[in-house]
């Protein structure tokens, strides 16, 4: 969508390596976050970040780090890729803390562990 | 802590028929409401919000929703169905006087129109 990007699209990577997913925008949001989707859980939140270089942990957040040096780029980085990572990962931007505005939301990157 | 709960992980429905998709939250303050359309392999999309006002909230695509503080719901619903709605729906809920960032989310409800 217009504004969000994820790349790549689609990964297949091997147990125990690391891999780094990125977020970019153009909509200059201060509000940034990571969610992996799984058939039967839902959205779930890995991090977060409400400005440059101010992140947290959501709620699956173990065996997940961020960063965010700039505003437009939120990047998330599997440290040691498990199978149980395979998922679909989303990104999505924020204009308000509130979520007034609601959320936008990347097209997702499909990854698969072996 | 606020949760929410969509009772239905798939509603089947014939073309051109009504249908409901059904959102409760957990706490009675003072809630921002959302419903989310995510299509086939693709992302979400904002479909209506509930944020004040009128309880009655219409969105895009022909769906609308009604925000029930009693009943703590916000079902969505629309009055004829069409093959393009079939996709996954999500309803989440934002409680402002929450100090996170976060909206916090329902599991999910499939949407399968029956030719």
């Amino acid at each position: 969508d217009a504004g969000i990007t994820q790349s790549p699209r689609h990964k297949v990577t091997e147990t125990g390596t690391p891999v780094t997913l990125r977020c970019h925008q153009t909509e200059n949001h201060r509000y940034m976050y990571w969610y992996r989707q799984d058939p039967g859980h839902g959205l779930r939140l890995i991090h977060y970040s409400y400005g440059v270089k101010d992140t947290d942990k959501g709620e699956v957040s173990d065996g997940y780090s961020v960063s965010r040096s700039k505003t437009e780029d939120f990047l998330l980085t599997l440290e040691s890729a498990t199978s149980s990572q395979t998922s679909v990962y989303f990104c999505a931007i924020s204009e308000s803390s509130q979520s007034v505005y609601g959320y936008t939301f990347g097209s997702g990157t499909r990854l698969t562990v072996v | 802590a606020q949760s929410v709960t969509q009772l239905d992980s798939q509603v089947p429905v014939f073309e051109e028929a009504p249908v409901e998709l059904r959102c409760n939250y957990s706490s009675s303050v003072s809630v921002y409401l959302f419903w989310y359309v995510q299509y086939p392999n693709q992302g979400l999309q904002l479909l209506l919000k509930y944020l004040s006002g009128s309880t009655l909230v219409k969105g895009i695509n022909g769906f609308e929703a009604e925000f029930n503080k009693s009943q703590t719901s916000f079902h969505l619903r629309k009055p004829s169905v069409h093959i393009s709605d079939t996709a996954e729906y999500l309803c989440a809920v934002k409680s402002p006087m929450d100090s996170n960032y976060q909206l916090i989310w329902g599991a999910g409800t499939k949407l399968i129109i029956k030719p």
